[in-house]
């Protein structure tokens, strides 16, 4: 069974600072991968989708990397802004299935 | 604008009682999907359908019900059964047939047992 893991639960950076934010997986077979944030009280936003046969996809100040051998993914925010505070979650969905598995999430604060 | 709508955003169940969540797509997809989300954890899978008229029980569908009359609509109903039914619900619809492509949420909707 396919679980889903995000360390650590909550960060707090100073803003300006760089920072990773991590999402493991038990099982390597996923069809695709996506991080999400979500704002509290509001439902999810898409920001990366990164395909089984890609290593990495970029937006803007964000990138999200893709290791499936070690079922690892990184989502990577630069320069961050206390714009950036949300619960950022992951979720992988596996071959022959339209279901998504999610982390749990990290909650991000960014300090002026 | 295109999205989706779920409606009430605050709902308050007695003992009980069944309630509806509405959720309502303009997007044209095929897919639709209902989770839930209980303070700091992910998202559970409650009932999804791929097609109008079908639809499968996802990882906790004890306790609730849905149908999938028209395309562009997918109820939630949280029957008396539902023993621990105070959460977040999310609504969410996709394309179909197409590797790689993206999941949208609504805004959600709070349920509350009093």
């Amino acid at each position: 069974k396919q679980e889903v893991t995000q360390i650590p639960a909550a960060l707090s950076v100073p803003e300006g600072e760089n920072l990773v934010l991590n999402c493991s997986f038990t099982d390597s077979a996923i069809y695709n991968l996506q991080w999400f944030r979500q704002d509290p009280g509001k439902g999810l936003t898409s920001l990366l989708l990164i395909q089984s046969s890609q290593r990495e996809q970029t937006s803007g100040r964000l990138n999200a990397s893709l290791d499936k051998s070690s079922g690892r993914s990184t989502l990577y925010i630069a320069a961050s802004q206390p714009g950036d505070s949300a619960t950022y979650l992951c979720a992988v969905r596996m071959d022959s299935s339209y279901k998504l598995i999610f982390g749990s999430g990290t909650r991000l604060l960014v300090r002026p | 604008d295109g999205g989706i709508t779920q409606s009430p955003k605050y709902l308050f169940r007695k003992e009980g009682q069944n309630v509806t969540l509405s959720c309502e797509q303009n997007l044209n997809h095929d897919a639709m999907y209902w989770y839930r989300q209980d303070p700091g954890q992910g998202l559970r899978l409650i009932y999804y359908s791929q097609i109008v008229n079908d639809f499968q029980k996802g990882d906790i569908a004890e306790g609730y019900s849905v149908s999938r009359e028209k395309k562009e609509s997918f109820p939630l109903t949280v029957t008396s059964a539902q023993k621990n039914p105070t959460a977040f619900y999310l609504c969410a619809s996709r394309e179909r047939g197409q590797r790689g492509n993206t999941i949208y949420f609504g805004e959600g909707s709070w349920l509350t047992v009093v």
